[in-house]
């Protein structure tokens, strides 16, 4: 799977849009993105993820650019439930089942009120 | 409907000793994978099973095994536990179809090795 990088961390404040970026630069043509978050003691949460369009669901948007080798996570309008770590998964996808997750040390995102 | 199941959510056990930890899936989902969350590696993938049959398995000692039963239900055992082995163990569910949807992880089993 194609390795990740994220900023360590990041803040924003509460109701505005965050945007997390991720690096990928050598994804391959079959490989998705997918993000997941964990709130502090819990499991992590699946949010999103994409193969070359920007998608949208009712957590979260992906833009993910032309050349694949990045892509962005827009939490609309954050709230101070959306503090966690955010983790940027590229990974192959394997419909008859299901292959390990790689995380790597994600995204410390800070909704400041 | 419900959601991944783990048992217990606290174990403490003394080091020599072995543990086993369950995992109950959501309803319908043929897979269970196992990870591994401490401080120092973060979050580390153990192994999946797919209709009682590992198909993969991560960088860790033979120490660490599992299972899984025919109605998904899965168990990891860890045995000559050492305080290393101290983490969070989470387990994640997914379903068999060729749609993409995610996983969905439990709240985990918080392990204690004194």
């Amino acid at each position: 799977d194609a390795k990740t990088t994220q900023p360590t961390s990041m803040d924003c404040a509460e109701g505005r849009a965050a945007n997390l970026p991720c690096n990928h630069s050598t994804i391959s043509g079959n490989e998705y993105v997918y993000w997941y978050r964990q709130i502090h003691s819990q499991g992590p949460q699946y949010i999103i993820h994409g193969l070359k369009n920007n998608e949208t669901n009712e957590m979260a948007s992906l833009i993910i650019t032309e050349d694949r080798k990045s892509s962005t996570l827009i939490l609309p309008h954050a709230t101070l439930r959306d503090t966690a770590v955010y983790y940027c998964i590229v990974r192959l996808y394997s419909g008859g089942g299901a292959d390990g997750l790689t995380f790597g040390k994600g995204t410390h995102l800070i909704i400041q009120p | 409907k419900a959601g991944v199941t783990q048992t217990p959510r606290y174990l403490i056990k003394t080091r020599g000793q072995q543990v086993t930890l369950s995992c109950s899936p959501i309803s319908g989902h043929r897979s269970v994978s196992w990870y591994q969350q401490t401080p120092g590696q973060g979050l580390q993938f153990l192994f999946e099973y797919f209709s009682e049959t590992q198909r993969n398995k991560g960088n860790f000692p033979g120490r660490f095994s599992g299972r899984q039963f025919s109605n998904s239900r899965s168990e990891m055992n860890v045995s000559t536990l050492e305080l290393g082995d101290s983490a969070l163990y989470l387990c994640a569910s997914s379903s068999a179809d060729r749609g993409i949807s995610g996983y969905t992880f439990g709240s985990g089993t918080r392990l204690t090795v004194v």
